[in-house]
């Protein structure tokens, strides 16, 4: 039974350019959370999505941006990278009226903006 | 944005030894969660909490969820090499439906063992 599995494990950019990343969410779960983890510090909540819908939204700007689609499995979109969103992005998944005891995280995406 | 104040920041210690780390925040949380993060790899949850006051443990490790609901701790007793990594803190504030997904988390504890 595979856990969440997110894509592109690294990927390097430039600034201003933009950034698509994946996650297929384990089976049976059908909520999607999104988190970023800078150099040294815990993960930050990016946002949740739930029937294919933005639920709930952290404190990101509107360069964030995402999508899920009907399989469940969901997109993180970063557009006019910056320097700063050099991180370690974290896809979550679980079931949608469940407690936070069942969110399975991926090992993650490494983004390098240069 | 919000994180929890986690402490220590690092710790080195020798194997056989117990190792506590604590999580403080100036909000009320509904649940209490700890997770352990290894290189190359995403939070995996160790313990979780939802009752202030409660007392839980898993094997070698043991946490508590704060009388005040601010604040909680992780023992780990006999430590071994491969309890090596980064523990972090989180705490879910609203509850109820989707929001379940919502953590804060600490800055992380890093764990060093030495046999």
């Amino acid at each position: 039974d595979a856990g969440v599995t997110q894509s592109p494990t690294h990927l390097i950019k430039t600034r201003g350019q933009q950034v698509t990343l994946r996650c297929s969410p384990k089976s049976g779960h059908d909520t999607v959370s999104w988190y970023q983890q800078a150099l040294g510090q815990g993960p930050q909540f990016i946002f949740q999505y739930y029937e294919e819908e933005e639920r709930q939204r952290g404190n990101f700007p509107d360069r964030f941006s995402g999508h899920q689609f009907p399989n469940y499995s969901s997109e993180l979109n970063v557009n006019a990278l910056l320097l700063g969103d050099s991180a370690l992005y974290l896809c979550a998944s679980s079931v949608g009226t469940s407690g936070a005891n069942v969110l399975t995280f991926g090992a993650g995406s490494r983004l390098t903006v240069l | 944005g919000q994180q929890l104040n986690q402490s220590p920041q690092s710790m080195f210690i020798q194997e056989g030894e117990d190792v506590s780390m604590n999580c403080t925040s100036s909000s009320i949380f509904n649940t209490w969660l700890w997770y352990k993060q290894d290189p190359g790899e995403g939070p995996v949850l160790l313990i979780a909490l939802y009752k202030a006051g409660e007392l839980t443990s898993n094997g070698r490790l043991t946490a508590q969820f704060g009388i005040t609901r601010k604040d909680s701790f992780l023992n780990i007793s006999a430590s071994i090499p491969s309890d090596v990594g980064i523990y972090f803190c989180a705490g879910q504030l609203e509850p109820g439906g989707t929001s379940y997904g919502k953590l804060t988390f600490g800055q992380g504890t890093i764990l060093t063992v030495h046999p």
